[in-house]
This record gives structure tokens, C-alpha cells and sequence, in this order.
């Protein structure tokens, strides 16, 4: 366990349905990311937010995702008219601006376990 | 029926011996590297990393061995334990204070007892 929680886990839903999921990183990281990953690929960057500041969106964001940090602490992802094509693993990730164990300290990112989307 | 294979690149190993998982990057300007291991269901987990003015570092079992003149990253996982199969990625920053990192497709390393 990373310290980073994402509710829910698995999330079901039917096409055309808007679905939000919810990201709460380490307490003190004030930064946070999200990714998307497919069956056999690797994380794909989606956005980051320093604090509560949205800082750079990737243009796999379309329209129809938006992400808040409205208090610089938990994040939401929300998917509108979902398509099946959005079926996926959402991952948070979650950053400090400094320290921790890595050589580099603001690099490394704590993940959660992430949220498994289904659209039927 | 339709296979569900993942298209990544394997490596089957037995317990105990070491295993070598390799990677390339195309950026020039990238300067810090992470490699993560990624467990069925879950989200990825640090392993090690290594800033680009470093060629080596080592942790626990493992090391990672950066060769910037072909864009090269490897992991040695020493004595290999079933525990360590999983997906292994590596990942790269943009250089500069950019902090966003860019995954590499994963190797699935299986260790057979």
C-alpha cells in the first residue's frame, strides 16, 4: 500500500453514462497525476495538477474528461457519454516536492491501485 | 478462441537465477529514470532510479545500468524469487523541471519455481 486511494475500484457502466472517480494522494504530495492504461500497454500520462492548479492536460484528454483539485488535496476524474473505447485502468499517482527515497526525490510517483472501468 | 495475449515482451527465468530486463528511450533531453513493477490488478510500484549524470546505482537485489549514448536502460534483478514476476516498466521524464513521466511497453518477467 502506497498511501494513495482511488475510489471505486471497479466501476460498470453503460455507454452514454458520465462516470466520476476519485483519487486521494500521500497527505504532504502536492503534486498529482493521472494516467490511463489498456490491457498490455503501459500508463499513458492523462494530466497533472501542482496543488491545486491543473499544469499540463494530454491530448488523449478529450472533451468529455475533466479533472478538479479543487483544495490542492483529493483529485476527481470525470468521463461524460462514456464510450466503450474509454474502458480501462484509471491510475493516480502522486508526488513530493522534494525528499523521499529516490536519488531525485520530486520524480518518483506513488501510485494507487487504481480504478478498473467497464463500459457496456 | 481469440487469444488475450499481451503483445509485451517476455522473459521466463528459474528461482535463484538473475535476470536482465532491457529498455530504450527515444528522448535525448531525458534525464531521470524510473523503473516500476506492475503486479496483476495493481497500480505500479518504484523499484529504483537513476539521473542521467549516473551510469550505475543499486538497491536491494536490484540494479539499473543507464547508457546514454545508445539510450539504454537496464534492470538486473539478482537471484530472482517468484515473487518478482510481474511487469516491469520503464519510465523517463521529459528533461527540464517537467515532471511528467512517459512509460515504455513492459516487460512480464515469469519466474518458474
Amino acid at each position: 500500500d502506497t498511501g494513495v486511494s482511488q475510489d471505486p475500484r471497479h466501476k460498470i457502466t453503460k455507454r452514454g453514462q458520465n462516470v466520476t472517480f476519485r483519487c486521494d494522494p500521500i497527505s504532504e504530495h502536492n503534486r498529482l497525476y493521472w494516467y490511463r492504461q489498456t490491457l498490455g500497454q503501459g500508463p499513458e500520462f492523462l494530466t497533472y495538477f501542482q496543488n491545486e492548479a491543473q499544469l499540463e492536460k494530454s491530448r488523449l484528454l478529450s472533451d468529455r474528461f475533466s479533472a478538479e483539485r479543487p483544495k490542492g488535496s483529493f483529485s476527481t476524474l470525470e468521463i461524460q457519454r462514456t464510450e466503450q473505447g474509454d474502458s480501462a485502468m484509471y491510475l493516480c499517482a502522486s508526488s513530493s516536492p522534494g525528499g523521499g527515497s529516490s536519488s531525485a526525490g520530486s520524480y518518483e510517483q506513488y501510485f494507487g491501485p487504481g480504478t478498473r472501468l467497464t463500459v457496456t | 478462441g481469440e487469444s488475450v495475449g499481451l503483445h509485451l515482451p517476455t522473459l521466463s527465468v528459474q528461482e535463484g537465477d538473475n535476470s536482465i530486463i532491457n529498455c530504450a528511450y527515444s528522448n535525448s533531453a531525458s534525464d531521470y529514470f524510473i523503473w516500476y513493477k506492475q503486479e496483476s490488478g495493481k497500480g505500479p510500484q518504484f523499484i529504483i532510479d537513476i539521473r542521467s549524470n549516473m551510469d550505475k546505482r543499486q538497491g536491494q537485489r536490484v540494479t539499473v545500468l543507464l547508457n546514454k549514448t545508445v539510450k539504454h536502460l537496464s534492470l538486473q534483478i539478482a537471484a530472482t524469487q517468484p515473487g518478482d514476476s510481474a511487469v516491469y516498466f520503464c519510465t523517463f521524464n521529459s528533461g527540464g523541471s517537467n515532471y511528467k513521466l512517459t512509460f515504455g511497453k513492459g516487460t512480464l518477467l515469469t519466474v518458474n519455481p
